[in-house]
């Protein structure tokens, strides 16, 4: 299975709302990560998560809070979002090599397309 | 990690190869070279990486120059399901480390 998953597709979502996105991976991989992405924009990095501990946080509002669980599962929990908030949301893994050299592929899901009302 | 410069777009007929350009003058010895693509509302796909050495696989083949400032991204035959936006990105290969992604270049295959 070389595959990233994302839940829900699309979601819309009120300022006032908590909802929460959802990224599943069976390759083994140990370092996950969350991007943003703009219409007509580069991805832009949100978090780095690796052995399910918080590594990087690229300065990303507190209405955005991430959560591992597990080495297979990433949420990002979502409250009070403003429309700018408004983008697709990607989720990839790669496999965390600690030692030696070795290239860190990086998979992506499709994302979830979030729109704030 | 080591800015990218890019064209913003480009064409290619079907059948033909692409060459997708990448300059990368400030590359550190221990950065490698990647290169991604991004077909329209689908999440990002690996394509090729290198060292310093022309790599090939299924899907592309990567030329750096010996000065490693820039590379070459090559589709052999381009077919329209090509059609997609190419990042060139160069990083550190290290664990859970940063992808940062440049404008890419917006590749379209004509008939």
């Amino acid at each position: 299975d070389t595959e990233v998953t994302q839940t829900p597709k699309h979601l819309v979502m009120g300022m006032t709302n908590k909802k929460s996105l959802k990224c599943e991976q069976h390759m083994g991989h140990r370092a996950m990560y969350w991007y943003k992405q703009k219409a007509k924009k580069p991805p832009e990095l949100m978090f780095v998560y690796s052995y399910e501990k918080l590594s990087i946080n690229e300065s990303v509002p507190s209405r955005f809070s991430p959560e591992c669980p597990n080495s297979s599962l990433l949420n990002l929990h979502l409250h009070a979002l403003q429309p700018e908030d408004s983008a697709l949301y990607l989720c990839a893994s790669s496999q965390d090599m600690t030692q030696g050299l070795g290239y860190n592929e990086q998979f992506f899901g499709p994302g979830t397309r979030l729109t704030v009302l | 990690d080591a800015k990218t410069t890019q064209p913003p777009s480009m064409d290619c007929a079907e059948g033909r190869a692409a060459n997708l350009p990448c300059n990368h003058s400030t590359i550190s010895g221990n950065e490698y070279v990647y290169w991604y693509r991004q077909i329209h509302s689908q999440g990002p796909q690996y394509i090729i990486h290198g060292l310093k050495n022309n790599e090939t696989n299924e899907m592309a083949s990567l030329i750096i120059t010996e000065d490693r400032k820039s590379s070459t991204l090559i589709l052999p035959h381009a077919t329209l399901r090509d059609t997609a936006v190419y990042y060139c990105i160069v990083r550190v290969d290290s664990s859970a480390s940063k992808i940062i992604f440049g404008s890419g270049t917006r590749l379209s295959i004509r008939p």
